[in-house]
């Protein structure tokens, strides 16, 4: 099994609502990330767990909230969004100590 | 810091052209380089890898040799198909985060490729 499944694959919210997304690998990844990707742009890093501890936040606003319940899991919290977080959210993983990143799908995200 | 630069697109070829789509890299150590590929609404897949100078990666027809004397990491393919249109990433690892896998991706090269 070498998917990351992300889930949903398209979100559609207001600012005002709390919504979350998840992220789930079972290739026994230690590392996990949250890329935001805007239309016609690259992905840019969020943040980074390993071994279900947060890394790295690359200055992100505290709307986004993340969260590693277990070593399988990711989860992406958001609340009092702006419109110009609509974005392509991608989950990725990887083995400790480097190595490639596996992405999943994304989910599009549309904030309203 | 670090940094990717590719070739603006789109690049438009027809099937069976030979396609190069051009990328270098900024980096303060010496990382791994990568190219992803990005189909329409879809996700990031890898397409190849190469962690040190001179190697070469290579994966369903395209190619990358890992050139540090000019800083390069660009993508061949002898022969394109209209499947293969999509947008590519190349991507560096960052060598100081030497625990993970955060990557510095190119704007992306979109690649149309006509029957």
């Amino acid at each position: 099994d070498t998917e990351v499944t992300q889930t949903p694959k398209h979100l559609v919210m207001g600012m005002t609502n709390k919504k979350s997304l998840k992220c789930e690998q079972h290739m026994g990844h230690r590392a996990m990330y949250w890329y935001k990707q805007k239309a016609k742009k690259p992905p840019e890093l969020m943040f980074v767990y390993s071994y279900e501890k947060l890394s790295i936040n690359e200055s992100v606003p505290s709307r986004f909230s993340p969260e590693c319940p277990n070593s399988s899991l990711l989860n992406l919290h958001l609340h009092a969004l702006q419109p110009e977080d609509s974005a392509l959210y991608l989950c990725a993983s990887s083995q400790e100590g480097g190595g490639k990143a596996f992405f999943g799908q994304g989910t599009r995200l549309t904030v309203v | 810091g670090d940094s990717v630069t590719q070739m603006e697109g789109p690049v438009t070829l027809s099937e069976e052209a030979f396609l190069t789509i051009n990328c270098t890299y900024t980096a303060t150590g010496y990382p791994s380089l990568f190219w992803y590929v990005q189909y329409p609404g879809e996700g990031l897949q890898l397409l190849l890898k190469a962690t040190k100078a001179d190697d070469k990666g290579s994966n369903k027809g395209f190619e990358a040799t890992y050139r540090k004397e000019t800083t390069s990491f660009h993508l061949e393919k002898g022969s394109v198909q209209v499947s293969d249109s999509a947008v590519y990433f190349c991507a560096l690892s960052d060598p100081s985060r030497s625990g993970y896998s955060t990557l510095t991706f190119g704007k992306g090269t979109m690649l149309l490729v006509s029957p």
